[in-house]
């Protein structure tokens, strides 16, 4: 059974940095890329950035290049999501996302369960 | 970037009946076009890709249309279970982006 496993909900200040995970299980890591896709509160999704795992080549979405680094670790399977330094506006739900292959291959076909950041002084 | 525009942003529908929602591109975006059903608290869930395939597991009262521009997710059928919020997403050139959504909400 594929999963994505997401790390847990929290509450950081600003200017702090973070690293979320999101941990695969249950089909060949380096086989899909991973993506990651924000949702701010109240609102719709947006396409942060994907990952390959197999060699770490990453592309960012032009609103998120430079504000966010997605990398990958595939000796645990497991890619990561990171800000140096965050901002009230970072708040939302972050959903990693596995990249399907062929005519799927831009479409999230398994997803985690999500992993809130609210930041707050 | 690819503007993809979903209406209404609201449909009410009593159970039982069909429900038919649209989303229109701002460019042409061929068959790459994808549907998501997300649900309160939930993850979003795939329903359709390429236009019209259903995902695995995806009930057969769901069904997908169009190309170019203009697409069409129907649900033949509402069930309790499908009140919900619909985006669709394109994937034809990247950033691959998600319309705004349509909410189905029990009339």
């Amino acid at each position: 059974e594929v999963q994505l496993v997401q790390s847990g909900a929290g509450v950081e200040k600003p200017g702090e940095p973070l690293k979320i995970s999101c941990k695969s299980s249950g089909y060949t890591f380096t086989d899909y890329w991973i993506g990651w896709v924000r949702q701010m509160p109240g609102k719709g999704l947006e396409w942060m950035g994907v990952i390959n795992p197999s060699d770490s080549q990453t592309t960012y979405s032009p609103s998120f290049q430079g504000q966010v680094t997605i990398s990958a670790d595939k000796s645990i399977s497991t890619a990561y999501l990171q800000w140096s330094s965050l901002k009230a506006s970072d708040t939302a739900m972050y959903y990693c996302t596995r990249r399907g292959l062929g005519s799927m291959s831009g479409v999230g076909d398994y997803w985690g369960q999500g992993t809130l950041v609210t930041v707050s002084s | 970037e690819r503007v993809m525009t979903q209406s209404p942003a609201t449909l009410s529908v009593s159970p039982g009946e069909r429900a038919t929602l649209s989303c229109r591109g701002s460019q042409s975006v061929n068959s790459d076009l994808a549907w998501y059903q997300q649900k309160p608290g939930q993850a979003p869930r795939l329903l359709i890709y390429r236009a019209s395939t259903r995902a695995t597991g995806i009930p057969v009262r769901f069904s997908g249309s169009g190309s170019g521009t203009e697409f069409t997710l129907t649900i033949s059928s509402l069930q309790s279970e499908d009140f919900a919020i619909y985006y669709c997403q394109q994937y034809t050139i990247w950033p691959w982006t998600f319309g705004q959504g349509t909410k189905v909400e029990v009339k």
